[in-house]
This record gives structure tokens, C-alpha cells and sequence, in this order.
């Protein structure tokens, strides 16, 4: 696609849901990473993907927090048992194997009630 | 630990300023810098990006420049716009994919 493509864009879960983000990154790029932005701060690394392979976790707050790209494309961040600090933007973004530049998504809010 | 901060955390100038943001970091070794742009809601937008080896990058009306020895970068806008109004991240490259991020510099040009 023409972009990096987050969903849901906004999300409202009841404390102890799990929810399931997505996202769909610029199509041939091989890195894919996730960050966390509380309100008002920098984002933060959970994780990153070469291809499908994980290559590191160790962002991630907890292990309610599990992230997969088993075709190397598409990549879906799951949180289990959502918790009220779990409230934040959660950005993707990729880019090429060598590439500098790297192209985020537009996030998805996520709000814990 | 690499950490990162961005001074002043929040600006406000009239239309036609030039400014000055500052990003400072505790690390040297570091891949690359770059800076991005975040506008309310939306994700962030890479705006210029200095390799390791480079003191300055020019795009338009940005110019940012890098000090790797001393950990600083600015981020130089001239003649300010009210559409440049938001907030601004810098972001430094450690290892071979992992960026750090400072808390941004929120900046409201007034018209």
C-alpha cells in the first residue's frame, strides 16, 4: 500500500479485555516495529520484526503483551487482560532492510476503561 | 543507557521567527539522527535525517545539524508558518534498528 495502515484507529476496552491491533506495513518492507506513546511523551520500543522473525522483545511491558508477523507482512499486537496503564498510542511503523527512513502508521488509540 | 532530551518542551513564537530546537543525548555512538514531525492524532513524519558521519541536513526551510561528539542536535526552522505548528520529535539510531525517542518539543506559531 501506499502507506503504513493501522486498526483499529480507536479502540475503547473494558478492564481484562484482550484486544488485538493491526497493522499492515508499506508492502516489500522487511523491518516492522511497534511502539508505545503515553500521552504527552515520546513513543516507545516493544519490538521489532525482520521478515516474520522477532528479533527482539524486549520493549514489551509484560507477557499480556505477545506480537506476530508469521507471513512477514501483516502484524497483529495482542494485549491480554488489558490493564488501565495499557491506555496509549500504539504506533507501527517499516521500513526497507537497509533502510534509513522509517515510515509510521497513524496509530491506534487505545483507551482502557 | 541511551536517553534522549528535548529542550524546550513547549514553544510558542509569532509567525515569521526563526527558531531553534535543541535534542541532546548521553550516548555518541549512535547509527543516525532524525527528526520527525507529529501532528494532534496523526502518527509521526520524518522530516530530515543525519547519518553518523554528517554534521547537517537541509530540507526547505529546516535545516538540522548534528554534533555527535558532544550528543546534541538542533532543529533550525526558518521564517516560521502557523502550519508548522506541532510537535517535534527527535530520535536517535542505536544498534542497527532500534530508535530512541526524546519527549518532543511542542511548538505553536501564531498567526
Amino acid at each position: 500500500g501506499a502507506g503504513v495502515s493501522q486498526s483499529p484507529r480507536y479502540k475503547v476496552a473494558k478492564r481484562g479485555q484482550d484486544v488485538a491491533l493491526r497493522c499492515d506495513p508499506i508492502s516489500g518492507h522487511v523491518s516492522l516495529f511497534w511502539y508505545q506513546q503515553a500521552l504527552g511523551q515520546g513513543p516507545e520500543f516493544l519490538t521489532y520484526f525482520q521478515n516474520e522473525a522477532q528479533l527482539d522483545k524486549s520493549g514489551l511491558p509484560s507477557d499480556r503483551f505477545f506480537a506476530e508477523r508469521p507471513e512477514g507482512s501483516v502484524s497483529t499486537l495482542k494485549i491480554q487482560r488489558t490493564q488501565q496503564e495499557d491506555s496509549a498510542v500504539y504506533l507501527c511503523a517499516s521500513s526497507t532492510s537497509s533502510g534509513n527512513t522509517i515510515y509510521f502508521g497513524e496509530g491506534s488509540w487505545l483507551t482502557v476503561v | 543507557k541511551q536517553e534522549v532530551t528535548q529542550i524546550p518542551a513547549a514553544l510558542s513564537v509569532p509567525e515569521g521567527e526563526n527558531l531553534v530546537l535543541n535534542c541532546s543525548f548521553t550516548d555518541s555512538a549512535i547509527y543516525n539522527l532524525q527528526w520527525f514531525r507529529q501532528d494532534p492524532g496523526k502518527g509521526l513524519t520524518s522530516l530530515l535525517l543525519i547519518q553518523s558521519s554528517q554534521r547537517e541536513q537541509t530540507s526547505g526551510r529546516l535545516n538540522a545539524s548534528l554534533d555527535k561528539s558532544s550528543g546534541r542536535s538542533t532543529l533550525y526552522i526558518a521564517a516560521s508558518q502557523p502550519g508548522d505548528s506541532a510537535t517535534y520529535l527527535c530520535a536517535v539510531r542505536t544498534g542497527t534498528y532500534k530508535y530512541i525517542f526524546g519527549t518532543g518539543t511542542r511548538l505553536k506559531v501564531l498567526a
